[in-house]
């Protein structure tokens, strides 16, 4: 039973563009929103973070928008750079338990 | 200067041995963690102690093991290993319980099992 989905497995855009990454959940009472990049052979890299009483936080090219009646996040890179190609993870937590449940991933290819 | 540490970054062993996996981290966080990928590519937790004291413990087998002898410290000893453990495992750490400032990763440990 999947509490977090990312339904597009891989999303290629154009450098300079915007990059748009998506994320579902299932359970109202999660109250943390995290994003990680992780490229091949290295562990998850904490990108941005957002909590439930905000609907949106920036950080540089990075931004987290959060919908929390659609239950849904998505995370906006622009401009888009070669470099950001890797495989983005969305994880939602509890503060309470300090548990996260990521979801399965989605490749971003960013071509120059 | 490596964060999160683990050791070995690749381990291939056959089906029955017993076999651990170290963490070390360097950041004086008092949280530390243990995920397994699958083949599927989730992400799961698996354990998180919290000062030496055990805070989340999935359903796993009691095969797996978790062992924190100290705060910059977290083993995962797996006895009886089976095929369907292969898989990738992330050790992480954070300060208190990083659901805001997130954890960082270690590399990962490949276990393959034949």
């Amino acid at each position: 039973d999947q509490q977090v989905k990312q339904n597009s497995p891989s999303l290629s855009v154009q450098e300079g563009r915007i990059s748009i990454l998506n994320c579902d959940y299932t359970n109202s009472m999660f109250d943390y929103f995290l994003w990680y990049k992780k490229y091949p052979a290295e562990g998850p890299t904490f990108l941005i973070s957002i909590s439930s009483i905000k609907d949106k936080n920036e950080d540089g090219r990075f931004t987290v928008f959060l919908n929390k009646s659609a239950k849904h996040l998505s995370l906006h890179i622009v401009p888009s750079q070669p470099g950001d190609s890797a495989v983005y993870f969305c994880a939602v937590g509890s503060g309470n338990t300090g548990k996260l449940i990521f979801g399965q991933g989605t490749t971003l290819q960013v071509k120059p | 200067d490596t964060a999160v540490s683990q050791t070995p970054k690749y381990l291939v062993t056959q089906m029955g041995n017993d076999k651990s996996i170290k963490c070390e981290q360097n950041l004086g966080h008092d949280t530390m963690y243990w995920y397994k990928q699958d083949s599927k590519k989730f992400l799961k937790i698996m354990f998180s102690y919290n000062n030496k004291e055990l805070i989340i413990n999935e359903t796993v087998p009691n095969r797996f093991s978790p062992k924190s002898p100290d705060k910059a410290h977290l083993n995962l000893h797996i006895n009886s290993l089976e095929l369907g453990d292969s898989a990738v495992y992330f050790c992480a750490s954070s300060q208190d319980r990083g659901v805001l400032f997130g954890q960082y990763f270690g590399p990962g440990t490949r276990l393959t099992v034949t």
